[in-house]
């Protein structure tokens, strides 16, 4: 099992802030990285998935990165909104999926 | 397009009872899973299966058994349920393989509580 870290394990901003977090995993056999985004009470929702080193991908505001020499990837935020407020769930594959245990976003308004 | 369905919605079970959790995906997936989520541990994988056909087992497969049913369906069950059980059960479907390379479909989850 692909051990995955998250952090920060929360998270409190304001609104307009720029945000990012890190995940990270053993960069040995490694083969593809995930990026998700759960609201409370729904269910996760894909926002990325990385394979090559130097990936860089966006989706409006949101966007990340992925090293996988040195194993770690950011998801970044920019101009923060209370509809961001979510746990942002990150996983890493060795050719099978393991779910680091997310970090938490607050935006206040 | 339903995308991926989960029934029942809330279950609440004494200890020692079965009951068997159901999911079906539409989009022609070849690949689906069933995890459990628990405050502060994120989502474990409990089984999945490549294809239809076929299933393995995953992180936490202690307690469960699943069925592939065809294509669309992919069943988890619980024999004799414990207070341990109790959780939020989420189905999954991805495109091919379960590698990692494609993204992972979540039904709305069953919570599940066993007294």
């Amino acid at each position: 099992i692909l051990n995955v870290e998250q952090s920060p394990q929360s998270l409190h901003v304001q609104e307009g802030d720029s945000t990012n977090f890190t995940c990270s995993f053993p960069s040995s056999n490694f083969y593809a990285l995930h990026w998700y985004r759960w609201e409370t009470a729904k269910s996760p929702e894909a926002l990325f998935v990385m394979t090559l080193n130097g990936d860089e991908k966006k989706k409006g505001r949101i966007s990340a990165t992925l090293n996988t020499k040195e194993g770690y990837s950011y998801l970044y935020i920019k101009g923060s909104q209370p509809e961001d407020s979510a746990t942002y769930l990150c996983g890493g594959s060795n050719y099978k999926l393991t779910f680091g245990k997310g970090t938490l976003l607050t935006v206040n308004p | 397009n339903a995308g991926v369905t989960q029934t029942p919605k809330f279950q609440v079970l004494k200890t020692g009872q079965s009951m068997t959790l159901q999911c079906a995906q539409d989009m022609n997936h070849n690949s689906m899973y069933w995890y459990r989520q628990d405050p502060g541990m994120g989502l474990r994988l409990i089984y999945y299966s490549a294809s239809e056909g076929t299933t393995d087992k995953g992180e936490v497969p202690n307690g469960y058994n699943v069925s592939r049913l065809n294509k669309r369906e992919f069943s988890l069950r619980l024999e004799s349920a414990a207070p341990s059980q109790t959780s939020v059960y989420f189905c999954a479907s991805s495109e091919a393989g379960t590698s990692g390379r494609f993204e992972q479909f979540f039904g709305p989850g069953t919570r599940l509580t066993v007294l």
